[in-house]
């Protein structure tokens, strides 16, 4: 199985800041990577597939970037609805796996 | 839309089986999938079937214990989860690919079960 390894688990920021998460694959997946928002009482939101391609209406201020093992996500600045948790998820190989999750909290 | 149901609280070893109703597109056209979340933890994927129901994939935590179906005559995707173990707690989502890259596009709001004697 391909492990997903995100990080940091939690973090705190402030509105404005520029936020960045990342997710390591224990295997090559290409590009097949995506990202997930989740709020509270919610099922997660898809931001991001193909590494860097945003769902739509998503907000411009997500990016993500990589490919083969190493990808990140990044808010390039931070508002209040942004926080949230944060998935990744390798989609390249079955069984799919998603990352531990990176808890974005205010400071 | 993706309407999930049939959840419940059950005893260890009893079955359940969850209902995904779909609404708005083709459910023909698409594959499907079920992702569980237990309360307070992470995101795990837990089967996969093909457009046509020719394929199915499993977790291996579920393999044997839960099976994947679908009836594309009746938009509803289906989880047969027999011989349930407490750690089998979980929200159950249902979730629609999209239909060339393959990444999740439209989860539904879930279903809670409960494994508890």
């Amino acid at each position: 199985d391909i492990q997903m390894t995100q990080s940091p688990s939690s973090l705190s920021a402030s509105l404005g800041d520029r936020v960045t998460i990342t997710c390591r694959a224990s295997k090559g997946i290409i590009n097949n990577l995506a990202w997930f928002q989740q709020k509270p009482g919610n099922p997660p939101k898809p931001l991001i597939y193909a590494a860097s391609s945003l769902h739509s209406g998503v907000p411009s201020r997500f990016s993500g970037s990589g490919s083969g093992t190493d990808f990140t996500l990044t808010i390039s600045s931070l508002q209040p609805e942004d926080f949230a948790t944060y998935y990744c998820q390798q989609y390249n190989t079955y069984p799919l796996t998603f990352g531990g999750g990176t808890k974005v909290e205010i400071k | 839309q993706l309407v999930e149901s049939g959840g419940g609280v059950v005893q260890p070893g009893r079955s359940l089986r969850l209902s995904c109703a779909a609404s708005g597109f083709t459910f023909s056209a698409f594959t499907m999938h079920w992702v569980r979340q237990a309360p307070g933890k992470g995101l795990e994927w837990v089967a996969v079937i093909s457009f046509d129901a020719g394929k199915t994939y499993y977790a291996d935590f579920v393999k044997g214990r839960f099976t994947i179906s679908r009836d594309n005559s009746k938009n509803t995707l289906s989880l047969q989860m027999n011989s349930l173990r407490p750690e089998d707690t979980a929200l159950y989502y249902c979730v629609r690919e999209t239909m060339v890259l393959h990444a999740f596009e439209i989860w539904g709001q879930g279903t809670m079960v409960t494994v508890s004697s």
